[in-house]
């Protein structure tokens, strides 16, 4: 069965550097999302991605990220100047031709800031 | 604005015993609820959907708009039930609103 794949499994940085999180979505999914999970708390979302832009944005989706689709097969996070609070596990998910169908979700990046 | 609530963060019930973890959702429209699964070290798998109405796993999921509940059943838990079970809703966005999740821990 296709899956969700998304690099590293784990990313530690320097509070202040830039961080790009990797997701490969299954191949015939056109809309994408990406999920936080900060320890001990809920999954929130953050972004969702349609036909290469942005469809809708959380409060949490701040200027210091951005998403991309470069190259038609990836799907990227950029967080621009890292912050202690942006330590999380960083989901990513798609879904097939419509919204509201079942989003598939990766293994996720554990994301660590020092 | 979407809320889902999980009272529970933890149900530890014995092999064979009936499990519901409880879902309560508010949102103004007609939103779609999922229940997904995380295994210990996996990811995140959808379980159910309200609208397939199906069983997986022996679990199903009643969508009762009265009460705004989707509460998740089985009639007779197994060990390897035991997982984090997390209550979404979507509206007309796709985004998902997940709930706080409720570890469900099947004892032997």
């Amino acid at each position: 069965e296709p899956e969700v794949t998304q690099t590293p499994s784990h990313q530690v940085t320097q509070m202040g550097q830039e961080v790009i999180l990797r997701c490969v979505p299954i191949s015939n999914h056109l809309y994408f999302y990406w999920y936080r999970q900060i320890l001990g708390q809920k999954v929130e979302f953050l972004v969702s991605f349609y036909n290469n832009e942005i469809s809708e944005k959380s409060e949490i989706f701040d200027d210091q990220f951005s998403v991309e689709r470069p190259d038609g097969s990836n799907f990227t996070l950029k967080i621009r100047s890292t912050k202690l609070e942006d330590s999380a596990m960083y989901f990513c998910a798609s879904s097939p031709q419509y919204s509201n169908q079942p989003q598939h979700f990766g293994d996720g990046t554990r994301l660590s800031i020092l | 604005a979407q809320r889902v609530t999980q009272p529970e963060k933890l149900l530890s019930v014995f092999k064979g015993a009936p499990v519901e973890l409880k879902c309560n959702y508010s949102y103004s429209g007609s939103p779609e609820l999922f229940w997904y699964v995380q295994y210990s070290r996996q990811r995140l798998q959808l379980l159910l959907r309200h609208i397939s109405r199906e069983s997986i796993k022996g679990f199903t999921a009643d969508l009762n708009k009265g009460e705004t509940s989707f509460h998740l059943k089985k009639p007779f838990a197994q060990e390897e039930d035991s997982a984090m079970y997390y209550c979404a809703s979507s509206g007309n966005t796709g985004k998902l609103i997940f709930g706080q999740g409720t570890t469900l821990q099947v004892k032997p």
